[in-house]
C-alpha cells in the first residue's frame, strides 16, 4: 500500500521563475493539504484540495494555486519565485467525511531559490 | 483562530532516561490534538492523536500524551527513551467539521538523545 508520493525531491530555481510541484496521495485518501516548512519551523498550512476545488486556503498569497486531478492527485505551483519561498513544501492526504481521520505526509519536495 | 506553542525548542536526554515535550494551544473551539515526528530529510510521521474520549493516548515507540483542557495543554512523554528517537517533535492540532484536515503546527522540539 503505497502512501503519499511527492515528485521531485529537490527542486534549484531562480528568483522569478514558476514552479510546479507534484504529490500522489495514499490509496483511498481524497483530499490533499499542502503545507510549507521553512528551516527551522514547523509547517505552514496552504491549501487543501478535495474534489477538484480548494476547499481551505492559508495566509499565502495568489502567487501560490494548485489544482487537484480527477485520480486524486494534486499539483502545487508557485509563480514568480522569491528567495523566501525556499522551503519543504509537504503533501498530506485524508480521507474526507469519516470524522478525525489524521493526515498521511509525503516526505516533500526540498525547493531552494537561488 | 488556533495557536500552538512548543514549550522547548531543544531538549537534551541520555538514553534510558524519560522525557516530556510540552505542547500548550488556544482554541475557542473544540480541537483535535496530534504529535507528529519528524527524522532528518524526511516527512512527518503521526505518533499519536486525540480526537475524544480518554485523556490518556498512547501512540507508536511507546510514546503517550495526556490531554488537559483545563490547562489547554497535550504533553507528550517517554519513560524511557532510545538513541532512535533523536529527532523533531511536532505538536498540531485542527478543528473539526469543514476545516478538518487544516493543521496548525507549534515550532517543533529538537530531541537530542545522548548515550
Amino acid at each position: 500500500d503505497a502512501g503519499v508520493t511527492q515528485s521531485p525531491t529537490h527542486l534549484i530555481k531562480t528568483r522569478g521563475q514558476q514552479v510546479t510541484l507534484r504529490c500522489s496521495p495514499k490509496s483511498g485518501h481524497d483530499t490533499v493539504s499542502w503545507y510549507q516548512q521553512a528551516l527551522g519551523q514547523g509547517p505552514q498550512f496552504i491549501f487543501q484540495y478535495y474534489e477538484e476545488e480548494e476547499r481551505q486556503r492559508g495566509n499565502f498569497p495568489d502567487r501560490f494555486s494548485g489544482h487537484q486531478f480527477p485520480n486524486y492527485s494534486s499539483e502545487l505551483n508557485v509563480n514568480a519565485l522569491l528567495l523566501g519561498d525556499s522551503a519543504l513544501y509537504l503533501c498530506a492526504s485524508t480521507l474526507s467525511g469519516t470524522g478525525a481521520q489524521p493526515q498521511h505526509f509525503g516526505d516533500g519536495t526540498r525547493l531552494s531559490i537561488l | 483562530a488556533q495557536s500552538v506553542t512548543q514549550l522547548d525548542s531543544q531538549v537534551p536526554v541520555f538514553e534510558e532516561a524519560p522525557v516530556e515535550l510540552r505542547c500548550n494551544y488556544s482554541s475557542s473551539v473544540s480541537v483535535y490534538l496530534f504529535w507528529y515526528v519528524q527524522y532528518p530529510n524526511q516527512g512527518l510521521q503521526l505518533l499519536l492523536k486525540y480526537l475524544s474520549g480518554s485523556t490518556l493516548v498512547k501512540g507508536i515507540n511507546g510514546f503517550e500524551a495526556e490531554f488537559n483542557k483545563s490547562q489547554t495543554s497535550f504533553h507528550l512523554r517517554k519513560p524511557s527513551v532510545h538513541i532512535s528517537d533523536t529527532a523533531e517533535y511536532f505538536c498540531a492540532v485542527s478543528k473539526g467539521g469543514t476545516s478538518y484536515g487544516k493543521l496548525t503546527f507549534g515550532q517543533g522540539t529538537i530531541l537530542t538523545v545522548h548515550p
